[in-house]
């Protein structure tokens, strides 16, 4: 079973509209960490944000927000008022305890357009 | 502070032949940790390195290989490549007391023909 489920494989906007990616994720650990990482046409994975288990605090940087549930395992993603430069493949990632091994989700490959 | 840098960016082998991949983390940062990246597959966790030793490994055969020298730079070898081979390869750095942060190198893509 997949431990990172991304169900939206691509969502096309056009830009100022919001979306929000969705992050489903499975673990028996109590502790964990939930990533997003950005990966635009470059290839470079960039890091976005680190969430910690005990921490359900949502967080707010700029247009990103991110929304974390334990209840349903879920790390939603969203981008307000979207740019054409936020186009790229979002990837959701976690990490199960002490063993630094990260399960990525399949992406979600986001096209804004102007 | 430079990022992590892989080289060579681009490589085309053909099957058979074997292929050594270079990381150089962001000074300072002692764990390295390596991905392969294919459509098919995504994202998939090769191994991660510190103090010179192996700390994990994903399932990858044999045939993948690594390494970490003294100064924390890691090369990753692949024998007998295959045509499912071909990928993307990142690599990671991080601190050691911040494992669970790691950034990310532009990558290595490994055409196998």
């Amino acid at each position: 079973a997949q431990k990172v489920t991304q169900a939206q494989t691509e969502i096309s906007v056009v830009e100022k509209e919001d979306v929000t990616l969705d992050c489903v994720y499975e673990t028996r650990d109590t502790t964990y960490y939930l990533f997003w990482y950005k990966q635009p046409p470059s290839g470079e994975l960039v890091f976005l944000i680190r969430r910690n288990s005990f921490d359900e605090q949502n967080e707010i940087s700029g247009r990103y927000s991110w929304n974390f549930q334990k209840s349903t395992s879920s790390f939603n993603f969203t981008i307000t008022a979207s740019q054409v430069v936020d186009s790229a493949v979002y990837f959701c990632a976690l990490r199960e305890g002490n063993f630094n091994k990260f399960y990525f989700g399949s992406g979600t490959k986001l096209n804004v357009k102007p | 502070k430079a990022g992590v840098t892989q080289t060579p960016r681009y490589l085309i082998k053909t099957r058979g032949q074997q292929v050594t991949l270079s990381c150089s983390p962001i000074s300072g940062h002692r764990s390295v940790s390596w991905y392969q990246q294919t459509p098919g597959q995504g994202l998939q966790f090769l191994f991660e390195y510190f103090s010179e030793t192996q700390r994990n490994k994903g399932n990858f055969p044999g045939r993948f290989s690594g390494r970490q020298f003294s100064n924390s730079r890691s090369e990753m070898n692949v024998s007998t490549l295959e045509l499912g081979d071909s990928a993307l390869y990142l690599c990671a750095s991080s601190l050691v007391d911040r494992r669970e942060t790691q950034y990310f190198g532009p990558g290595t893509r490994l055409l196998v023909l």
